[in-house]
């Protein structure tokens, strides 16, 4: 079974531009969530995705957004970039289940925003 | 969210067992116990959960304490591979939770 994956690995931006991300679940995971890592503060939960639907949300600023396709893919959006915008992006697929379920993590994009 | 408080390093001597605490004095009746780890640039990687009983996987076993306020992974053999972040995370088992609340984990050094 394919475990998941991000596109792109890396990317460079400049402040002020915007950029989006992809993530592709495995196959037959229903929610998609998203997580910022940076050193200073670590993992934090953005949002997560389940069937379409934006179900939780983490403490982020409207620029980060997200939405997910009929075929589970996902994507996440920033606009307007900031220097501190700059992390490994992660995603993790599940079944939705809750508590007693596994989050599998994809490798994660690096975002550089200079 | 429950918290979860752990220690922030750890050293183990390769081949030989490792024990990692993790104290949860507030957890709720429904929260499962979960253990991730992220390996050196890589994405944090599912270890084991468990609610009320012991648990023992492929890779690890997990000791929950009777009043379910601490638990231990444990690591049977470390290898140079479980050289790693281990964080200790607290789901609440409702369904539509999906969150992970990472806290700042467990550094493990493994001495050859």
């Amino acid at each position: 079974k394919a475990g998941v994956t991000q596109t792109p690995r890396y990317l460079i931006k400049t402040r002020g531009q915007q950029v989006t991300l992809s993530c592709s679940p495995i196959s037959g995971h229903r929610s998609v969530s998203w997580y910022q890592q940076t050193p200073g503060q670590g993992l934090q939960f953005l949002f997560e995705y389940f069937s379409e639907t934006q179900r939780n949300k983490g403490n982020f600023p409207g620029r980060f957004s997200g939405r997910q396709f009929s075929n589970s893919r996902s994507e996440m959006n920033v606009s307007t970039l900031e220097l501190g915008d700059s992390a490994l992006y992660l995603c993790a697929s599940s079944t939705g289940a809750g508590g007693s379920d596994t989050q599998y993590f994809g490798p994660g994009t690096r975002l550089t925003v200079l | 969210d429950a918290k979860t408080t752990q220690p922030n390093s750890m050293e183990s001597n390769e081949e030989e067992p490792v024990h990692l605490p993790c104290n949860h004095s507030t957890i709720s009746g429904t929260d499962y116990i979960h253990w991730y780890r992220q390996l050196p640039s890589q994405g944090p990687e599912y270890v084991i959960h468990g609610l009320t009983s012991n648990v023992n996987n492929r890779m690890a076993s997990l000791a929950i304490a009777e009043d379910r306020k601490s638990s231990t992974l444990i690591l049977h053999r470390a290898t140079l591979r479980d050289a790693a972040v281990y964080y200790c995370i607290l789901r609440d088992g409702d369904f539509g939770n999906e969150k992970l609340t990472f806290g700042t984990g467990t550094r493990l050094t493994i001495i050859p």
